[in-house]
């Protein structure tokens, strides 16, 4: 079955640009919506956004403008971009991929990587 | 941005209750609801789909029901693995959001 896997350094300085990778394995990359979902300690779930196979993408608007999702479907990889990080970008980092019903469950996900942002 | 709240944010039940959590969204959303599950330090765990479809390999102890705005998530004689922190998720429009959650907690 599909299974996801995030990679990326987990400790940034202010300012500095968060990279994550979410390696795909176990299945086609194709008509899927590929998901980065965070929690920071302690707290809820926030929806960061997603990237179609197709290469459309949609992010939450409290990020826009710091924030850019890729994909590579040749490597089975999606990535997530975030710029000018702050304390407040301290979370556990999931990438995910909902179901293609159009109620997108997501039904997979990442273990996670936390992310803390620290001088 | 379509919001989620979530009531009550917390309660405290025995084995074998009847546990019922609430997701109100902001707008109508038809049945554009997902519930998860998130036991501290995992992963959040698909429970139902589009309002009221049992999850494949989900005990059927939990149902979703509702429409439009009112959502509804029950537990229907909770059992020691229940207790968890519970999420509603809209995603009828971008950005997808989550309720708060609501921690399920041993009386």
């Amino acid at each position: 079955q599909v299974q996801l896997q995030e990679s990326g350094p987990g400790l940034l300085k202010p300012s500095e640009t968060l990279s994550l990778t979410c390696s795909v394995s176990g299945g086609s990359m194709i008509y899927y919506y590929w998901t980065w979902i965070r929690q920071p300690p302690g707290q809820g779930l926030e929806w960061i956004g997603y990237i179609h196979s197709s290469g459309t993408t949609k992010y939450n608007p409290s990020l826009e403008g710091r924030v850019t999702i890729a994909v590579d479907t040749s490597q089975n990889q999606f990535s997530l971009r975030l710029t000018s990080v702050t304390a407040a970008d301290t979370a556990v980092y999931y990438c995910a991929r909902p179901d293609t019903s159009g109620w997108y469950p997501i039904s997979i996900w990442g273990q996670g990587t936390l992310v803390t942002v620290s001088s | 941005e379509i919001q989620m709240t979530q009531s009550p944010a917390s309660l405290s039940a025995s084995v074998g209750d009847r546990v019922t959590i609430t997701c109100r969204a902001s707008q109508s959303i038809s049945n554009y609801v997902n519930w998860y599950q998130q036991k501290p330090g995992k992963v959040p765990r698909l429970l139902i789909f589009a309002a009221s479809t049992l999850q494949s390999g989900v005990t059927s102890r939990f149902s979703g029901s509702g429409s439009g705005t009112d959502f509804t998530l029950t537990i229907s004689s909770l059992q020691p693995e229940d207790f968890a922190t519970y999420y509603c998720q809209q995603s009828y429009r971008t950005p997808w959001t989550f309720g708060q959650g609501t921690k399920v907690e041993i009386k």
